[in-house]
């Protein structure tokens, strides 16, 4: 599966989109593009998904590059819940096993 | 909305001791798996079962950990002979097909001491 790099950390008002980024330029044709976050030491928490349209559901957005090398998810109106950490995922769509999680963003929703 | 139930939520075992996690998955689901998570850290995969047998394995499950589905709900994680590097929060996830996402359950903070 394809390596993904992510901000470390970001700020968000609350209110406010937050946007956040994440590079997976070594993504392969049939590798779907996952975003899970975790609050505090919860189980992580499935928010989309996507393999090259831009997609949208009741929690988020996913933006996908034309390349497919980088997407964004946007939260449109980030509240204080909203504050957790973050993570990119890269995985094969026949690759049933792991999720790969990385070190994510850590996203602070400030009032 | 369907979720995923972990019990229980903190085990505290001895060292050397035999202990098992539970897990009730999402009822159609046919996929599951368990994570680890030690304080501060990456969430880390340990296993993956399917069709009452393990599909994948990390490293880090070794000889000392066992899966096992005991009837049509239930799907469990034994650590045989516990060590202290084993207290960390296990995650039990499913899916309902190989390529659909995983729903975690919220996880049992095992503490050895």
């Amino acid at each position: 599966d394809a390596k993904t790099t992510q901000p470390t950390s970001m700020d968000c008002a609350e209110g406010r989109a937050a946007n956040l980024p994440c590079n997976h330029s070594t993504i392969s044709g049939n590798e779907y593009v996952y975003w899970y976050r975790q609050i505090h030491s919860q189980g992580p928490q499935y928010i989309i998904h996507g393999l090259k349209n831009n997609e949208t559901n009741e929690m988020a957005s996913l933006i996908i590059t034309e390349d497919r090398k980088s997407s964004t998810l946007i939260l449109p109106h980030a509240t204080l819940r909203d504050t957790a950490v973050y993570y990119c995922i890269v995985r094969a769509e026949y690759n049933f096993n792991k999720f790969y999680f990385g070190s994510g963003t850590k996203l602070n929703v400030k009032p | 909305e369907p979720e995923v139930t972990q019990t229980p939520s903190h085990q505290v075992t001895q060292m050397g001791q035999e202990v098992i996690l539970r897990c009730v998955p999402i009822s159609n689901h046919l996929y599951f798996y368990w994570y680890r998570q030690i304080l501060g850290q990456k969430v880390e995969f340990l296993v993956s079962f399917y069709n009452n047998e393990i599909s994948e394995k990390s490293e880090i499950f070794d000889d000392q950990f066992s899966v096992e589905r005991p009837d049509g709900s239930n799907f469990t994680l034994k650590i045989r002979s516990t060590k202290l590097e084993d207290s960390a929060m296990y995650f039990c996830a499913s899916s309902e097909t190989d390529y659909q996402p995983q729903h975690f359950g919220d996880g049992t903070r095992l503490s050895i001491l």
